[in-house]
Order: structure tokens, then sequence, then C-alpha cells
């Protein structure tokens, strides 16, 4: 059973606008989110974090949102640039698990020039 | 800035060989991983390690064995190939308690099984 759902296989959007990437859990055990990006034929890198103890994070032109009622999370990118095209992977640690980290599957975001 | 080496990008084997894929990261990282991305399935982590000499079966470990001799090297070994191992492979590391969760990633493997 996946426990971190990206139901978006795919989002496009033009250049300046915002990019709104969805993520949603299952296990309430889940204490930390992370986003990463991935380029064609590069490992992922990571992006952005945000503790169950926030609502928000924001670094730059990313924020990211974490709704717990929901179990709910959501990426935002404001202006979004070309080079903003990747894949983006949600991912979620849970808490007593030291190690691990449980990834969804991913959505690819195209900027449009 | 933390490197972690794959040392192929592009590996093509047969049914039934072993397979070495080897990952060396250089931050003295506690703990490494492999994980393999396929379409539609996004990363699953297949073997991790937080020390030496220490390893724990992720979500996928089938047909699949791990060694970590030294701490800033980790293989991953495929004991008899399949097809259905296609896949790209990922190594990461990461520090210990609190930062654990970034992980730094390798650039893949691709590994096509004949």
């Amino acid at each position: 059973d996946q426990q971190v759902k990206q139901n978006s296989p795919s989002l496009s959007v033009q250049e300046g606008r915002i990019s709104i990437l969805n993520c949603d859990y299952t296990n309430s055990m889940f204490d930390y989110f992370l986003w990463y990006k991935k380029y064609p034929a590069e490992g992922p890198t990571f992006l952005i974090s945000i503790s169950s103890i926030k609502d928000k994070n924001e670094d730059g032109r990313f924020t990211v949102f974490l709704n717990k009622s929901a179990k709910h999370l959501s990426l935002h990118i404001v202006p979004s640039q070309p080079g903003d095209s990747a894949v983006y992977f949600c991912a979620a640690s849970e808490r007593g698990s030291n190690y691990k980290l449980t990834f969804g599957k991913g959505t690819l975001l195209t900027v449009n020039p | 800035d933390v490197k972690v080496t794959q040392s192929s990008r592009y590996l093509v084997k047969r049914t039934g060989e072993k397979v070495f894929l080897e990952c060396v990261q250089d931050m003295d990282h506690e703990n490494m991983f492999w994980y393999r991305q396929d379409p539609g399935l996004g990363l699953r982590l297949i073997y991790f390690s937080y020390d030496v000499k220490m390893k724990e079966k992720g979500d996928i470990p089938e047909g699949y064995s791990v060694s970590r001799e030294k701490k800033e090297r980790f293989s991953l070994i495929l004991e008899s190939a399949s097809t259905n191992q296609t896949s790209m492979y990922l190594c990461a590391s990461s520090p210990p308690r609190g930062g654990f969760e970034k992980l730094f990633f390798g650039s893949g493997t691709q590994l096509s099984v004949l």
C-alpha cells in the first residue's frame, strides 16, 4: 500500500506562473517531509523540507505547505522558470525511523517559455 | 560539496550473471542507501546501512544483497540478475541524526539485464 501519493504524474505551466505540486500521505507517524528534484540523467537533489510542527516553510521561490489534518502537503514554485522543469518527488520520514525515507512516484513538471 | 560516486553510468548484463554496483561517498557519512527508480513507481528502497558492516532490508530486498566493509563504500550485489531487475539504481548517503533525512544521491546506474 502506497503511503506517499503523488496523484498527478505530470504538470505543465507557463513561465512566470505558479506551479503547485501536491502530495498526500496515509501514515500518521510521518513527522518530516521533503521535496526532491530530479533532472534526467542525474540523481535527485534535496529541495526543501518541513517538520510536522510547522505548516509552512519558505525558501526563495519555493514554499511547502503542510496540512496535517488532511494529511496533505504541497510545493509552490513562484514564479516558475524553464529551469524548474524536472521530476519532483515528495518524501516522508516516520517518527522513530531514523534512516528511512518513503518516496512518492513523482510528478513531472514542465515549465513552458 | 558532498560527492556520491557510482562506478558505472550504464551496465548491460546477461540473465543469471552476478552483478556488482559500487558506490563511494566522500563526506564521512554514516548512512548509505540503495534505491531503484522505475517509471510509475518512484524511488523504492532496497537496502540501507547505518554503519560499517551493518545493513538493513528496505522495501524490496529480494534478489539483492549488500556489502559495507568500509565507511565510504556501499556495494549492491545482484546474486543472479533477472530481467525484472532492469532499472535505474541510485545510491545515496546522509549524515547521522540531525540531517539524516537529507539524502545526497549519486547520478545513478542504468542497468539493463538481457
